[in-house]
């Protein structure tokens, strides 16, 4: 069964640190992972997408990384601020075979929340 | 920037009743998602759409729940009876064609509530 983990569950730090979230999966096969954040209360937004030549991608203060072998992938925000206070969310994608779209396995997601 | 609409944005329900949402993509979007979250989890593909024609609904509990995009713009997505297990947020997202790797954008969900 395909599946997306991520850790830590909650995680609090102190505005202007740095932090690292992490997501391992066992979807296969394996087309894209994106990295979404959710505000409480609203849809997800979209961060980063990476494929499998892909090992890092940055979206500003966001950098994800991804290792196809071991299928992990991480997301490093630098300097963090009051804003990043949300969840973010791991999204592994399959193609699906018909009309070449893809299905999409979500992880729990990652609460963050930043402390002045 | 073009947004996904969603209303209500909140409903509040007595199980057994009927419920209905409603889903406006970004203009030209040719595929449509409705996803429900339960807090603290992750969104769950509950059916998707290219243009009108259903292209996966397998997680759709087809008992109480049905979506329609008729003309293949807007959507709805009904639930009768609403159970309390139902209570959960109900996302919309839409991306041009569905093609792999495309971006899906989310709109800001309706929480929905069953008392």
């Amino acid at each position: 069964k395909n599946q997306v983990e991520q850790s830590p569950q909650s995680l609090i730090i102190l505005e202007g640190k740095n932090c690292t979230l992490q997501c391992n999966y066992t979807v296969s096969p394996f087309s894209n992972l994106r990295w979404y954040k959710q505000d409480t209360g609203r849809g997800p937004v979209s961060l980063t997408i990476m494929t499998f030549s892909e090992n890092t991608k940055s979206n500003g203060r966001y950098t994800a990384t991804l290792d196809a072998d071991t299928k992990q992938s991480s997301l490093h925000i630098t300097a963090s601020q009051l804003s990043d206070s949300a969840s973010y969310i791991c999204v592994v994608s399959a193609p699906m075979a018909n009309f070449g779209n893809e299905k999409l396995t979500f992880g729990t997601g990652t609460r963050l929340t930043i402390i002045p | 920037e073009a947004e996904v609409a969603q209303s209500p944005r909140y409903k509040i329900t007595e199980k057994s009743q009927a419920v209905a949402f409603w889903c406006d993509p970004i203009s030209g979007h040719a595929t449509l998602y409705w996803y429900r979250q339960i807090l603290g989890q992750g969104p769950e593909l509950l059916v998707q759409f290219q243009d009108e024609s259903v292209v996966d609904d397998s997680q759709l509990p087809k008992d109480r729940f049905s979506a329609e995009r008729l003309k293949g713009v807007d959507s709805t997505l009904k639930i009768q009876p609403a159970e309390l297990g139902d209570s959960a947020m109900y996302l919309c997202a839409s991306s041009f064609t569905g093609s792999v790797g495309e971006t899906q954008y989310f709109g800001p969900g309706t929480r929905l509530l069953v008392l």
